[in-house]
């Protein structure tokens, strides 16, 4: 099994809205990531969980707050977003933070209104 | 700065032939590099990746090369198929967490 699976598949939210995006997987890999695409550019990278513990912060604003519940999970939670937040938010694994290569959901497309 | 780049937005080649893709890169730190194949609503899938030390890698109908000194890196697919009609994103490792991607290559391949 070398799926990512990401819920939900798209998201609509206000302003005002509370929402969380959540990544899973079964592959026993002990980092994940969040990154965000913005139409016709690359991903960015976001934030970096190795082994359940926040590793990497690339100044992402604190509207956007991660948690890792275990190992296999992998949530981002998001509260009062921009409407320029919207985006394709792709969570990926790999198989501990000395790998290299990492393996992506499908994303989540947000449009914040 | 971008630090990976791919000059070419896009790409069409007919099926059967040679696609080559390129990548440029700044970083001489950079010390692995993948590629990333990704269709619409779809998140990137991993392709094929290069170890700095080596200058070549070879996975079926794809081939990385590497050119250090030039800071360049190509992948060739050959035969090209309908199905490799995608965007393709070259990145390279700035430590083993942090992957820096370039701006992606649209790959169409015409029957």
């Amino acid at each position: 099994d070398t799926e990512v699976t990401q819920t939900p598949k798209h998201l609509v939210m206000g302003m005002t809205n509370k929402k969380s995006l959540k990544c899973e997987q079964h592959m026993g890999h002990r980092a994940m990531y969040w990154y965000k695409q913005k139409a016709k550019k690359p991903p960015e990278l976001m934030f970096v969980y190795s082994y359940e513990k926040l590793s990497i912060n690339e100044s992402v604003p604190s509207r956007f707050s991660p948690e890792c519940p275990n190992s296999s999970l992998l949530n981002l939670h998001l509260h009062a977003l921009q409407p320029e937040d919207s985006a394709l938010y792709l969570c990926a694994s790999s198989q501990d933070s000395h790998s290299y290569e990492q393996y992506f959901g499908p994303g989540t497309r947000l449009t914040v209104t | 700065d971008q630090q990976v780049k791919q000059n070419s937005p896009s790409l069409s080649v007919q099926e059967g032939r040679i696609s080559i893709l390129n990548c440029d890169y700044t970083n001489s730190m950079f010390d692995y590099f993948l590629w990333y194949k990704k269709y619409p609503a779809e998140g990137p899938t991993f392709l094929i990746s290069i170890s700095s030390i080596k200058d070549k890698n070879e996975d079926g109908r794809f081939t990385v090369f590497l050119n250090k000194s030039a800071k360049h890196l190509s992948l060739h697919i050959v035969p090209s198929q309908p199905g490799d009609s995608a965007v393709y994103f070259c990145a390279a490792n700035e430590g083993a967490q942090k992957l820096v991607f370039g701006q992606g290559t649209r790959l169409t391949i015409n029957p």
